[in-house]
């Protein structure tokens, strides 16, 4: 099956710092997904994308789906301590059922 | 409360042993898959499920074996486990429209030594 590129595979960043994460694929796809694993949880949903060129916030998080619909990026502001994680990136090429694929995963680190 | 839920959450066991990791859901979901998680590799498909009576094989079903007789079970079978299946396994649920979100349990951590 296939496996989106994300990068980057890790950040270490200061408290209040930007960060910026994108996740690319060889073919189109129709959804993009966003999601976060705390460390011994399972992956939670932040951010659903739908149409080209959307871009969505939840918060300090802000994800837009790519011109090509083979992309997509997340950013964090202002980070806190509690953005440590791995983000994952899922895509949905638009056929028929649940089948998405995901990405490698970003694993953020967050120095207070 | 809306949840996927999977269980036992730990696991340690040896080669050959039977196991069955267990995964419910309450949201009425036609749609559940299992996943498992290694370091640099992400989450790879192991089975997934469209509805009662119907699997399919994911990218990474050997070794595995899968059922479905209720809509809110999908619990995964390994007949004779083997260590390079000591990993961390995710099952996730979705509403069968075709692009809708999953939902992910909380994960089972599995040792096969």
């Amino acid at each position: 099956g296939q496996q989106l590129n994300q990068s980057p595979q890790s950040m270490f960043i200061q408290e209040g710092e930007d960060v910026s994460m994108n996740c690319t694929s060889s073919s189109i796809f129709n959804t993009w997904l966003w999601y976060k694993q705390d460390p011994g949880e399972g992956p939670v949903l932040l951010i659903a994308l739908y149409k080209a060129g959307e871009l969505t916030s939840n918060g300090r998080l802000t994800a837009q789906f790519g011109i090509t619909r083979k992309d997509s990026f997340l950013n964090i502001s202002a980070s806190i301590p509690s953005d440590v994680g791995i983000y994952f990136c899922a895509g949905h090429p638009g056929n028929t059922g649940n089948q998405f694929y995901f990405g490698t995963g970003t694993s953020l680190t967050v120095i207070p | 409360e809306a949840q996927v839920t999977q269980n036992p959450r730990y696991l340690i066991t040896v080669t050959g042993k039977k196991l069955t990791v267990t995964c419910s859901q309450n949201m009425n979901h036609e749609y559940m898959s299992w996943y498992r998680q290694d370091p640099g590799l992400g989450l790879r498909q192991i089975y997934y499920s469209m509805n009662v009576e119907v699997t399919d094989k994911g990218d990474v079903p050997e070794g595995y074996k899968v059922s479905r007789k209720e809509k809110r079970n999908f619990p995964l079978i390994l007949e004779s486990p083997s260590p390079n299946q000591t990993s961390l396994y995710f099952c996730a649920s979705g509403n069968g429209f075709y692009n809708s979100p999953l939902h992910f349990g909380n994960g089972t951590r599995l040792t096969v030594t």
